[in-house]
């Protein structure tokens, strides 16, 4: 079946820098990725949703200038949490859905876990 | 009102039990639902869709509601591994692919 592969695993930065972290679909095209965050002993919570080759429209609250998400090609998608505080530590976790008709479905990576000292 | 709303539980539930929760959501047009499973600090995994006429998969039943508004997943006979987060997802295609999780209700099968 569809894969999401999801690089890294886990980062550890310090404060200050940025953190590229990369959503790649390995067997189909991606139209759409969504890139999530999710606190110790909370949901999902939806960050952005990306359409390749377009900008990405972030949810109410998310600060599209801190979390910088490119879409450029079909299999990848990338979110860069620039400038990285504490507060940034968090659980990012991508998904994506292709547009295979009568495939509906959506894929999850494996998640990011981002630890900012 | 959140969009996307679910017990959170625990619900402890002794081995072999029947449990069932449900997820309401407030837009009635709503097309797709469907029920995830997370492990801690795992990504979620998709457990079933759920249709209108409601749909069973081994133990696990999903029944949708569509005038009450509310999707629900029942377990039979639990297993010490069904001990998760389930996760209720509201997927509005016609709205940009908009995609809603609630905050998932948490399931603790017990020997």
């Amino acid at each position: 079946g569809a894969v999401v592969s999801q690089h890294p695993s886990w980062v550890i930065c310090k404060s200050g820098t940025s953190v590229k972290i990369e959503c790649r679909s390995l067997d189909f095209q991606a139209t759409t990725m969504f890139w999530y965050r999710q606190f110790p002993k909370q949901s999902l919570m939806l960050m952005a949703t990306s359409n390749e080759g377009s900008k990405a429209t972030y949810e109410q609250g998310v600060e599209k200038d801190k979390f910088l998400i490119n879409h450029a090609s079909l299999t990848l998608s990338t979110l860069t949490v620039t400038s990285a505080h504490p507060e940034d530590s968090s659980f990012y976790i991508c998904s994506a859905t292709g547009a295979l008709p009568g495939n509906e479905k959506l894929f999850f990576g494996s998640g990011t876990q981002l630890s900012v000292l | 009102r959140k969009e996307v709303e679910q017990d959170p539980g625990p619900f402890n539930v002794p081995e072999g039990a029947t449990v069932a929760f449900n997820c309401t959501y407030s837009n009635s047009a709503s097309q797709s639902f469907f029920w995830y499973r997370q492990d801690c600090r795992k990504e979620p995994k998709l457990l079933m869709s759920v249709y209108s006429s409601g749909n069973e998969d081994g133990r696990f039943t999903a029944q949708l509601n569509r005038a009450s508004q509310y999707i629900s997943l029942l377990i039979r006979d639990s297993k010490l591994s069904d001990s998760a987060t389930y996760l209720c997802v509201v997927w509005d295609k016609a709205a940009g692919n908009k995609l809603t999780f609630g905050g998932g209700t948490r399931v603790l099968v017990k020997p």
